[in-house]
């Protein structure tokens, strides 16, 4: 596969900021997500990287490093709902694979304590 | 408007029986997606539909694996002579094709249970 490794499991405290890192080996790297998926729930979409950088989007903010084949998700001011799994997936245009394929890593179960 | 659905949301067969389960995706998403997740497991691709195009179909584990989608609208992912190996959640996705990233929206997933 595309080799995406993530931690299995984070905790972290209300209030506090915590990073989830992900890597990944590609052929043909063409962008990489971030997906939230509450127990029992669809996963939903949360960011898009496909530049080297930071991307902000309100609490949550994504980097990307092609060529350390590295993202980390951030979160700041844990709140209790954000307990769930947070799964990274990229698209890998080499292989033969297609522009709608995507790869997911296993997700990494973040507990968010009071 | 509506978003992703999918039926049965669960499912219970027996070894051998064929299942189909069905995805009706957001109105006007050309790309329609099909993906099994195992319990403590991430997505695994099966299948994508996009317009007219020929299907990608490379992630079916095997020929008993098959899918079908009716122009822009409804697919069925059919599952012939089951296996317990097969137990897991079928999630269904759907997206616009000119977005700068395709976001892909998910319907609740069909929990499938092979006795």
């Amino acid at each position: 596969g595309q080799n995406i490794d993530q931690p299995t499991e984070m905790t972290a405290t209300e209030g506090a900021i915590v990073q989830i890192n992900c890597t990944y080996q590609t052929s043909g790297f063409n962008g990489l997500f971030w997906y939230q998926q509450h127990a029992g729930e669809a996963p939903t979409f949360l960011s898009y990287n496909v530049l080297d950088g930071l991307e902000e989007k309100g609490r949550f903010s994504s980097f990307l490093s092609r060529s350390k084949g590295y993202s980390y998700l951030l979160l700041k001011e844990l709140q209790m709902k954000d307990s769930a799994s947070y799964l990274c997936a990229v698209r890998d245009l080499g292989r033969g694979s297609t522009l709608g394929r995507l790869y997911f890593g296993r997700g990494t179960q973040l507990t968010v304590w009071p | 408007g509506a978003g992703v659905s999918q039926s049965p949301s669960n499912k219970v067969t027996e070894k051998g029986k064929d299942v189909e389960l069905r995805c009706d995706p957001i109105s006007g998403h050309t790309a329609l997606y099909w993906y099994r997740q195992r319990l403590g497991q991430g997505l695994e691709f099966l299948i994508y539909f996009q317009g007219n195009s020929a299907p990608d179909k490379s992630g079916l584990p095997s020929d008993r694996f098959s899918a079908e989608r009716t122009g822009e609208s409804v697919s069925t992912l059919t599952i012939q002579r089951t296996q317990q190996e097969d137990s897991a959640v079928y999630l269904c996705a759907s997206s616009l094709w000119d977005s700068r990233y395709n976001e892909q929206f998910f319907g609740p997933g069909t929990r499938l249970t092979v006795l």
